[in-house]
C-alpha cells in the first residue's frame, strides 16, 4: 500500500479553522484518499474521501494537491467535539474492501 | 439507529484463559472486520469476512480465530491470551463494494478493551 505521512499532533483553538496535512508522495492513479477520525473511546468513523478534485461535505473539506502527492483535511470551525485522531488513508480501488490505517494526527482543541 | 454493537465494552481475562469477544450489526452489511488497536497505535486489521468467506491477514497470529454464524454476528476468539494481546478490539462492517468503486465507508463499533492479567 502507498504510505501516508502525517504530523503526530496538532493544536487548534475552538471556533478557528484547522488544516490537517497529509503527504502521500507515492500515491498511484488507483488510490483514493480517505480520511477517518477516531474520537476518544470510540471506533473510527468515516469523514471524507476524494480522488483528484476538492470535496466538501457536512463534516469537512478535502483539498487535494494538483499532483496528488499531498492533501489537507479542513475543519472550518473546530469544536471541542472535533478533538480526535485523524487518519489519512490511501485506498487502492483494486484492493477490495481494505483499509490500512497509518499513524494519524492527534488534534487537540483548546477552548 | 442502525449500528455496530460490541459486547462487552471491557473484558478482563487471565493469561492463557480463552476469551471470546462479540460483535453484532443491524446494518445488514456482508463484510465484517476485526481490528486490534494497541495503546497509542493505529488499528491493525486481523481478518475479515465477505459473507462467510474468511480472510486472514498474513501476520495475524494463530492464537486469534473468528466465527461468523450469520450475517449479523461475528466473534473473535483468543485461544490463549498473552499479556501482549491486551488491546482494544474493534469490529467494523461495510458493504461489499463493486470493483473500482472509490469510497469505502467502514462502520465501527465502540470496541472492547481487553485486559490480560
Amino acid at each position: 500500500d502507498a504510505k501516508t505521512t502525517q504530523p503526530n499532533s496538532m493544536e487548534s483553538n475552538e471556533e478557528e479553522p484547522v488544516h490537517l496535512p497529509c503527504n502521500h508522495s507515492t500515491i498511484s492513479g488507483t488510490d483514493y484518499i480517505h480520511w477517518y477520525r477516531q474520537l476518544p473511546s470510540q471506533g473510527p468513523e468515516y469523514v471524507i474521501h476524494g480522488l483528484t478534485s476538492n470535496v466538501n461535505n457536512r463534516m469537512a473539506s478535502l483539498a487535494i494537491a494538483e499532483d496528488r502527492k499531498s492533501s489537507t483535511l479542513i475543519l472550518h470551525r473546530a469544536t471541542l467535539r472535533d478533538a480526535a485522531v485523524y487518519y489519512c488513508i490511501l485506498r487502492d480501488v483494486r484492493a477490495g474492501n481494505m483499509l490500512t490505517f497509518g499513524g494519524g494526527t492527534r488534534l487537540m482543541v483548546k477552548p | 439507529d442502525a449500528m455496530v454493537i460490541q459486547n462487552p465494552r471491557y473484558q478482563v481475562t487471565q493469561f492463557g484463559k480463552p476469551v471470546t469477544l462479540s460483535c453484532s450489526q443491524t446494518l445488514n452489511h456482508n463484510v465484517m472486520y476485526w481490528y486490534q488497536q494497541k495503546s497509542s497505535q493505529a488499528p491493525k486489521l486481523l481478518f475479515h469476512y465477505y459473507d462467510k468467506d474468511f480472510n486472514n491477514e498474513a501476520d495475524t497470529p494463530d492464537n486469534f480465530q473468528s466465527r461468523r454464524p450469520n450475517t449479523s454476528f461475528c466473534f473473535l476468539d483468543i485461544r490463549s491470551p498473552g499479556l501482549g494481546d491486551a488491546a482494544m478490539y474493534l469490529c467494523a462492517t461495510s458493504r461489499d463494494i463493486p470493483y473500482g468503486t472509490g469510497i469505502l465507508e467502514q462502520y465501527f463499533g465502540p470496541g472492547t478493551r481487553l485486559t490480560v492479567t
